[in-house]
């Protein structure tokens, strides 16, 4: 089976530097991609790791290590529009239909 | 260039009472999935459709649960007999095939209550 591990909360301070973690442990692995979700809302893309690095898109960037089954979303500047769910989510290797596998989602709260 | 509707974005039923949930993906995306997300939790896979094979049902809770795909457009998910651990908001999302499925685009969902 799957499981994927991320905080449940994280709370950061307006202009600061937050990193969101994700753990993961599949049969197979193809790609880690990452959602936002403000409250009622619905879940939005942000980015998606095949490759092992970093992938850098505006304040936001996103790192995978496929040895260590580990990525983290990093967001910079952090705004107070940023307080929302982050959800990590795994595609994985399988014969026939291949669903996306979410994590529970961690909760960033940005203060003042 | 609509995104993905969902209908209706409301819903209060009874207890027993069966329920049809609509989505509408985006235009030429052939995939599309169904989620169920409880308040304050993750989103849980349902049943995703791809093209015109046969769908991937293992995240469909009980037999109470079903859903249907026309062609690659419009998606019904049935509750039969719906219990009030039903409730919970249900999200439909698109993606431009199996390759892009790393990249779902999500529906406003149907939040269903069931009292």
């Amino acid at each position: 089976g799957q499981s994927l591990e991320q905080p449940s909360e994280v709370t950061a301070v307006e202009g600061a530097i937050v990193q969101i973690n994700c753990t993961y442990q599949t049969s197979g692995f193809y790609g880690l991609s990452w959602y936002q979700q403000h409250d009622g809302g619905a879940p939005t893309f942000l980015s998606y790791n095949a490759l092992d690095g970093l992938e850098e898109t505006g304040r936001f960037s996103s790192f995978l290590s496929r040895s260590d089954s580990y990525g983290y979303l990093l967001l910079q500047e952090l705004q107070m529009k940023d307080s929302a769910s982050y959800f990590c989510a795994v595609r994985v290797l399988s014969t026939g239909n291949t669903p996306l596998v979410f994590g529970k989602g961690t909760r960033l709260s940005v203060i003042a | 260039g609509a995104g993905v509707s969902q209908s209706p974005s409301n819903k209060v039923t009874e207890k027993g009472k069966d329920v049809e949930l609509r989505c509408d993906p985006i235009s030429g995306h052939t995939a599309l999935y169904w989620y169920r997300q409880r308040l304050g939790q993750g989103l849980e896979f349902l049943i995703y459709f791809q093209g015109n094979s046969a769908p991937d049902k293992s995240g469909l809770p009980s037999d109470r649960f079903s859903a249907e795909r026309t062609g690659e457009s419009v998606s019904t998910l049935t509750i039969q007999r719906t219990q009030q651990e039903d409730s919970a908001v249900y999200l439909c999302a698109s993606s431009l095939g199996r390759e892009g499925l790393y990249e779902q685009y999500f529906g406003p969902g149907t939040r269903l209550t069931v009292t």
